[in-house]
């Protein structure tokens, strides 16, 4: 069993949908949760970073972590074209740099 | 802010080069940057993490011997592909994080050996 488990999609969704990305994991000393937005041919690029069970709002995107259900969600709200792109949520614990990958989910809004 | 820039996005070069990629941070202090490399439609492999005027750490499976690190500074890693061979060929990305907080990515560089 992977650390994280990431659905790879490809999910494809009209203009204005609202985007349920998700991932779990099975270590419980993971306390640091991030989501990564890549497009194609650039770097990660850093979306949402939080450290505590509940919800964080940033514009359009709300990242929500469970720790008792080792379960992260990010969604996305009004989506858009530019949206499309693939989605990488990462964790790590306190004691480490290293980051733990999904391995990312792929999204595509259609006009 | 927490801007990384790594350069160059692309080159292209003959079997036997040895590349030098530069990774810089531009508004922050860069304790640890990191290496990765990415296959195509995978997720980030780490390759190596450097703390600054130390000796990078490698992971498992990684000839430090061909892919040499310098972080001399706390805004500039540099990673170096030494006798480049096609088999090297790959997207490199650096990233970088302060004493706190998360990791922030460069653009890549899209090494590509003939």
């Amino acid at each position: 069993q992977k650390e994280v488990e990431q659905d790879p999609g490809p999910l494809s969704v009209p203009e204005g949908a609202i985007v349920s990305l998700n991932c779990t994991y099975s270590n419980s000393a993971f306390q640091y949760f991030m989501w990564y937005r890549q497009y194609s041919r650039k770097g990660p690029e850093l979306l949402m970073y939080t450290y505590s069970s509940g919800n964080k709002e940033d514009g359009r995107f709300t990242a929500q972590v469970d720790k008792s259900s080792k379960y992260i969600s990010l969604f996305i709200r009004d989506s858009q074209p530019s949206d499309s792109a693939t989605y990488l949520c990462a964790m790590t614990t306190p004691n480490t740099d290293k980051l733990i990958f999904g391995t990312g989910t792929r999204l595509q809004v259609f006009p | 802010g927490a801007v990384v820039s790594q350069h160059p996005s692309r080159v292209i070069c003959k079997s036997g080069t040895s590349v030098k990629i530069e990774c810089r941070s531009l508004d922050f202090q860069a304790t640890t940057m990191f290496w990765y490399r990415q296959f195509p439609k995978q997720s980030l492999m780490l390759m190596a993490t450097s703390n600054e005027g130390s000796k990078a750490t490698y992971e498992q499976g990684v000839e430090k011997d061909k892919f040499l690190i310098n972080h001399a500074s706390l805004t500039l890693s540099t990673l170096t592909v030494t006798s480049a061979h096609p088999e090297d060929s790959s997207f490199y990305i650096c990233s970088a994080r302060d004493t706190r907080g998360p990791q922030h990515f460069g653009d890549g560089t899209r090494l590509s050996i003939l």
